[in-house]
């Protein structure tokens, strides 16, 4: 078992470009998240999707669009990049009201 | 609105000492507290969590105890080792039950052997 996985591992982009990050976990989990990890402000939520075909806004939404692509896969987008986006992203998983498992990590800088 | 204060932001402590985390909550309807932990370039994982149908919750040198009526919980670690050094993280579900989080701002922890 993978367990959460997460492409890209690093990424630099220019304000305004675009990109997606790939989230994918293997433990059969009806919820996935994204969240964005800032120095000295810990962990909040971007999106989550409680289950396939589900998706719902967390803390800080603004500036990114998520697709839950099927019970797998659970994708971040930024349209259009901004120096405020530079950030760790962490997309996790759970059954329910249970344990998230996070994946390793996506660290995004926006020049 | 929905907020998780975690105190302290640093703590240092010698090995063998115990170490207790705090944090409050801001939403009384909030019933599930779990505590990650996250190594230096690591991804946050659950060390222990707490519902708020129990008071206390202990595994072996980790403890958790939660107070509703003061909307505070904390987070106990005995005889610390260096390999507990790390940064902790509290959190509380504000959704009832869609397990929506909100994060404390994290402790970093040192244990200085």
């Amino acid at each position: 078992n993978a367990g959460v996985t997460q492409t890209p591992k690093f990424q630099v982009l220019k304000t305004g470009q675009s990109m997606t990050l790939q989230c994918a976990q293997d433990m059969n989990h009806n919820s996935m998240y994204w969240y964005r990890q800032d120095p000295g402000m810990g962990l909040r939520l971007i999106y989550y999707s409680a289950s396939e075909g589900t998706t719902d806004k967390g803390e800080v939404p603004n500036g990114y669009n998520v697709s839950r692509l099927n019970k797998r896969e659970f994708s971040l987008r930024l349209e259009s990049a901004a120096p405020s986006q530079t950030s760790v992203y962490f997309c996790a998983s759970s059954e329910g009201f249970n344990e998230q498992f996070f994946g390793p990590g996506t660290r995004l800088t926006v020049l | 609105g929905e907020n998780v204060e975690q105190h302290p932001s640093t703590l240092s402590v010698q090995e063998g000492d115990s170490a207790v985390i705090k944090c409050t909550y801001s939403d009384s309807a909030s019933n599930y507290f779990p505590w990650y932990k996250q190594e230096l370039g690591k991804r946050p994982q659950l060390i222990i969590d707490i519902r708020s149908n129990v008071g206390e919750k202990k595994d072996q040198r980790i403890a958790v105890t939660l107070n509703k009526t003061a909307k505070h919980f904390s987070l106990h670690i005995t005889e610390t080792q260096p390999e507990d050094s790390a940064v902790y993280f509290c959190a509380a579900d504000f959704s009832g039950g869609y397990n929506k989080l909100i994060f404390g701002a994290g402790t970093r922890l040192a244990v200085h052997p």
